[in-house]
């Protein structure tokens, strides 16, 4: 079955820095890439998703970039921000199920 | 706005009790799903159901099951708990497949 891989496990930028998290998945049939972001004490939001026949996505300050023949996919955050601190999961899906990376926590430092 | 809530945000229960954990949502959302999440396992997928009455094995269904009698309603059961079962646990809904899931902020769970 399908599966994702996510580094790194935690990360730590200062204020207004970059932040690039990335992922890599074992079916070449997911067509659906999903990014979450979860706060402490709430569920994950999702923030962002790009589908196989995109490459790139971009909204405000963050972006996901696709890269179908090497099966990666990775999150960019730029000029971050304090409260973009938080626990960010990857998934990958072929239309059915979601599965989810292990997670990386992110720490932005003022 | 999507709006998935589960009835208890923090839960103790004993080993050998039956666990109910519920969940609503109110989009009319076809699609829900029960996940647990433990630290450096990510989130895990238990049941998931495609409409009423319909349910489906996740990843992990060993010790739980589910009922879905009405649409925007979809119940975890631990019909025996074990200490092993202590953990965050998560709902979700969404439209129809290759759509966003929306999440609950979820309910811990802890078994003595």
């Amino acid at each position: 079955g399908e599966n994702v891989e996510q580094h790194p496990s935690t990360l730590s930028v200062q204020e207004g820095d970059s932040a690039v998290i990335k992922c890599t998945y074992s079916d070449s049939a997911s067509n659906y890439f999903p990014w979450y972001k979860q706060e402490l004490g709430k569920g994950p939001q999702l923030i962002i998703d790009i589908r196989s026949n995109v490459g790139e996505k971009k909204d405000q300050r963050i972006a996901v970039t696709l890269n179908k023949t090497a099966k990666h996919f990775s999150l960019h955050i730029t000029e971050t921000q304090p409260e973009d601190s938080a626990v960010y999961f990857c998934a990958a899906s072929t239309g059915d199920k979601l599965i989810f990376g292990t997670g990386t926590r992110l720490q932005v430092f003022p | 706005d999507v709006k998935v809530t589960q009835s208890s945000r923090y839960l103790v229960k004993r080993t050998g009790e039956k666990v109910f954990l519920e969940c609503v949502q109110d989009m009319d959302h076809e699609n829900m799903f029960w996940y647990r999440q433990d630290p450096g396992l990510g989130l895990r997928l238990i049941y998931f159901s495609y409409d009423v009455k319909m349910k489906e094995k996740g990843d992990i269904p060993e010790g739980y099951s589910v009922s879905r009698e009405k649409k925007e309603r979809f119940s975890l059961i631990l019909e025996s708990a074990s200490t092993n079962q202590t953990s965050m646990y998560l709902c979700a809904s969404r439209p129809f497949p290759n759509q966003p899931q929306h999440f609950g902020d979820g309910t811990r769970l802890s078994i003595l």
